[in-house]
C-alpha cells in the first residue's frame, strides 16, 4: 500500500512568519501536485512538478520536488491569514493515472 | 474551479436507500476522477473515467458502488443500499491530460465543490 505522509499535521503561526511543510513517500513517483483546500470546498491546484530537483515559485510559495522523486516541500514566506487552509500533496506513479493524496497539513495563520 | 459542477451539494439518505451523485466537468474535459473524503482526512481515490470508459476503478468498494461517464451528460457516482459508513464528502475532479516536455503525462485536476452525503 502506497502511503504519502505530510508533516506537520497541524501548524498555527503568527502573520509574517515563515513555514515549511513536507510530503514524504517510500515510493518513487512521476509527478507531484500541491493543493489547498478551504472548509466546505474542493481542493484547488497550486502547482505540478514533474522533474526531480525541480523548484517552482508562486508568489510567496516555493515548491520543491526531491532529487529522488520521493519527497517534496512547500515553503511559505511571510504567511498571511489568507494562507489558512488544508494543504494536500498528491503523487502519481509511472504508467498509472491514479493519484495518491497525502494526509494533509492544516495551517492556521493568526492576524 | 466554479466550472466543475456537482449536485446535489448536500444529500441525506436513510440506510438502505440509493444515492446518486452527479458531476459535470469543465467544458472540453473528457476525464473525471471521483474521491471520497472523511472529516479531518485526505482524499481517497475511488475511480478514474473517460467518456464511456472506466480507466481505473481500483479504489471503488466491490459492492454497492458504481460509476459511469456517458457520452452525453454528467458523470454519476451511484451508491446502492447506503450504510452509515458511506457518510462523507465526495469530490469529483475534471481533467485534461497534460504532456510535459519530457514526454511523461500527468493530469491537472480541477475539483468541484463536493457533495456531502449524510446517511441517517
Amino acid at each position: 500500500t502506497q502511503l504519502l505522509e505530510q508533516s506537520p499535521q497541524f501548524l498555527s503561526i503568527q502573520e509574517g512568519e515563515n513555514l515549511t511543510v513536507y510530503c514524504n513517500s517510500s515510493s518513487v513517483f512521476s509527478s507531484l501536485q500541491w493543493y489547498r483546500q478551504e472548509p466546505g470546498e474542493g481542493p484547488v491546484l497550486l502547482v505540478t512538478v514533474v522533474t526531480g530537483g525541480e523548484v517552482k515559485k508562486l508568489k510567496r510559495l516555493t515548491f520543491q520536488f526531491g532529487d529522488a522523486r520521493k519527497d517534496s516541500s512547500l515553503h511559505i514566506t511571510a504567511a498571511q491569514p489568507g494562507d489558512t487552509g488544508l494543504y494536500l500533496c498528491a503523487m502519481k506513479g509511472s504508467g498509472t493515472y491514479k493519484y495518491i493524496f497525502g494526509t494533509g497539513t492544516r495551517l492556521k495563520v493568526l492576524a | 474551479n466554479a466550472d466543475v459542477m456537482q449536485n446535489p451539494r448536500h444529500l441525506v439518505r436513510r440506510r438502505g436507500q440509493e444515492a446518486r451523485l452527479r458531476c459535470s466537468p469543465m467544458k472540453g474535459h473528457s476525464h473525471v476522477y471521483w474521491y471520497r473524503q472523511l472529516p479531518e482526512e485526505g482524499l481517497k481515490f475511488m475511480v478514474y473515467l473517460q467518456k464511456e470508459n472506466i480507466i481505473d476503478e481500483s479504489g471503488m468498494p466491490k459492492e454497492r458502488f458504481s460509476a459511469e461517464f456517458p457520452k452525453e451528460g454528467p458523470s454519476i457516482l451511484r451508491i446502492q443500499q447506503v450504510v452509515r459508513g458511506d457518510s462523507a464528502a465526495y469530490f469529483c475532479a475534471s481533467s485534461p491530460i497534460v504532456t510535459s516536455g519530457r514526454g511523461s503525462s500527468y493530469n491537472e485536476q480541477f475539483f468541484g465543490p463536493g457533495t456531502r452525503l449524510t446517511v441517517l
